[in-house]
């Protein structure tokens, strides 16, 4: 199995500019979540997936932000406007049907400009 | 509430030395335990699980773990760290059903001096 795959592995934009983060679960993973994380914050969870299904958005920041799963193996994280803040590493993280372990993705490391 | 306590923020040995890393946890219900490792620059890995059974967990590259209900705890030990050891460790616990978010400890952050 190829595992969590996300894209891109590197993004630096400029402030204002809208910034798509994708991932590919691991096939046959029902649960996805996203997470970001930053020397001063540590992980954060950000949003979590159950068979598509938003089950918990309460970690994004703000309005800015915005995912979706539109099927079991694509999720995007968006930004838009982006804002220097949101440097940091997003990770993308999926789970099967077992005991919850989840497996995570290489991360996209995002610099704001 | 559930959370997950690491309370060491930063730990530095020396190479050979033995390694213990302690994680504490509050979960109303059974609870599932993991504890993950993250290389400097990479994403986190699975390290070791426990779901039920044996409360001493053998998990990957000589680590070990051990589920002690009375104290609440989930260890993290080696007998005998390398230089290459060096990482961020993360506890994190779950709810028994599965297929639900993880509570992440703040890690710790583990230097290991040649």
């Amino acid at each position: 199995d190829a595992g969590v795959i996300q894209s891109p592995r590197h993004e630096v934009t400029e402030m204002g500019q809208e910034v798509t983060l994708r991932c590919k679960p691991i096939s046959g993973h029902n649960s996805l979540f996203w997470y970001r994380q930053t020397m001063m914050r540590g992980l954060e969870l950000l949003i979590y997936f159950n068979n598509n299904v938003p089950i918990d958005d309460s970690g994004m920041p703000e309005d800015r932000f915005s995912a979706k799963m539109p099927n079991a193996s694509f999720s995007t994280l968006k930004i838009q406007p982006s804002e220097p803040r949101d440097s940091a590493v997003y990770f993308c993280a999926s789970s099967g049907q077992g005991w919850g372990e989840q497996y995570f993705g290489p991360g996209t490391r995002l610099t704001v400009t | 509430a559930q959370s997950v306590s690491q309370h060491n923020h930063h730990v530095i040995l020396s190479e050979a030395a033995s390694l213990e890393l302690g994680c504490n946890y509050s979960y109303g219900g059974t609870v599932n335990l993991f504890w993950y490792v993250q290389y400097p620059g990479q994403h986190l890995q699975l390290l070791l699980k426990y779901f039920s059974g044996d409360p001493l967990v053998k998990g990957i590259k000589g680590f070990e773990a051990e589920f002690i209900k009375s104290k609440f705890s989930f260890n993290l030990r080696k007998p005998s760290v390398q230089w290459s050891d060096t990482a961020e460790y993360f506890c994190a616990g779950g709810s028994r059903s599965g297929n639900e978010k993880l509570t992440f400890g703040t890690g710790t952050r583990l230097t290991i001096i040649p």
